[in-house]
């Protein structure tokens, strides 16, 4: 029983460099979401889909896309890499709200420094 | 739109006292209210929920929470604190049932809880 499996763990990029954060899901939710946690800063959205084919952007967008091509996999692109963009991020998958279960299960995080 | 307030970005109690952890939210619809809690280097496990009926809610670790709709608040208590508990805690809202936004969570900057011997 898996969950919300992230990969990498860690992860150091040089600035301008680009990387795909994996991100999959087992439990056949049709919500997934991007994070980024920052001291002070609690958790803010990036990127959400709401669905396979159907993405669509969060509080904090900028320098990231995403795709959602099977209702498992959802990677975040950063597509050239700024130490703004230090952070760890996470993932989440979430069923319908009309579930009896509608809470958001977490990945482990990956934590990202750009140097 | 939503926003979570919590107040207290660190809170310190004595092992065996009560710990009360302070939320406040704004929603423009019957809300779906969460408490995370993230312990080092780890991701965000659920503590409990509120989404419908009984406003006191119990989750794991001996924590609860109660909503209350007039106030706007959704505060997380524990009876006696334990060294175990010692860990960062989120609180989260999300559109609900009627909000269909299940997808965003909307969370608060987190409160540091520390346990001293």
């Amino acid at each position: 029983n898996a969950g919300v499996t992230q990969t990498p763990k860690f992860q150091v990029l040089k600035t301008g460099q680009s990387m795909t954060l994996q991100c999959a899901q087992d439990m056949n939710h049709e919500y997934m979401s991007w994070y980024r946690q920052d001291p002070g800063m609690g958790l803010r959205l990036i990127h959400y889909s709401v669905g396979a084919g159907i993405t669509d952007q969060g509080e904090v967008p900028n320098g990231y896309n995403v795709s959602r091509s099977t209702t498992e996999d959802f990677p975040l692109r950063l597509l050239s890499a700024a130490p703004s963009q230090t952070s760890v991020y996470f993932c989440a998958s979430s069923p319908d709200s009309r579930t009896l279960t509608p809470e958001a299960f977490f990945g482990q995080g990956t934590r990202l420094t750009v140097v | 739109a939503q926003s979570v307030t919590q107040l207290g970005s660190h809170v310190s109690v004595s092992e065996g006292a009560l710990v009360l952890l302070r939320c406040n939210y704004s929603s423009s619809v019957p809300p779906y209210l969460f408490w995370y809690v993230q312990y080092p280097n780890q991701g965000l496990q659920l503590l409990l929920k509120y989404t419908t009926g009984a406003t006191l809610v119990k989750g794991i670790n001996g924590f609860e929470a109660e909503f209350k709709k007039s106030e706007t608040s959704f505060h997380l208590t524990k009876p006696s604190a334990h060294m175990s508990d010692a860990a960062e805690y989120f609180c989260a809202v999300t559109g609900g049932r009627r909000g269909g936004s299940n997808y965003k969570l909307t969370f608060g900057k987190g409160t540091l809880l520390t346990v001293n011997p």
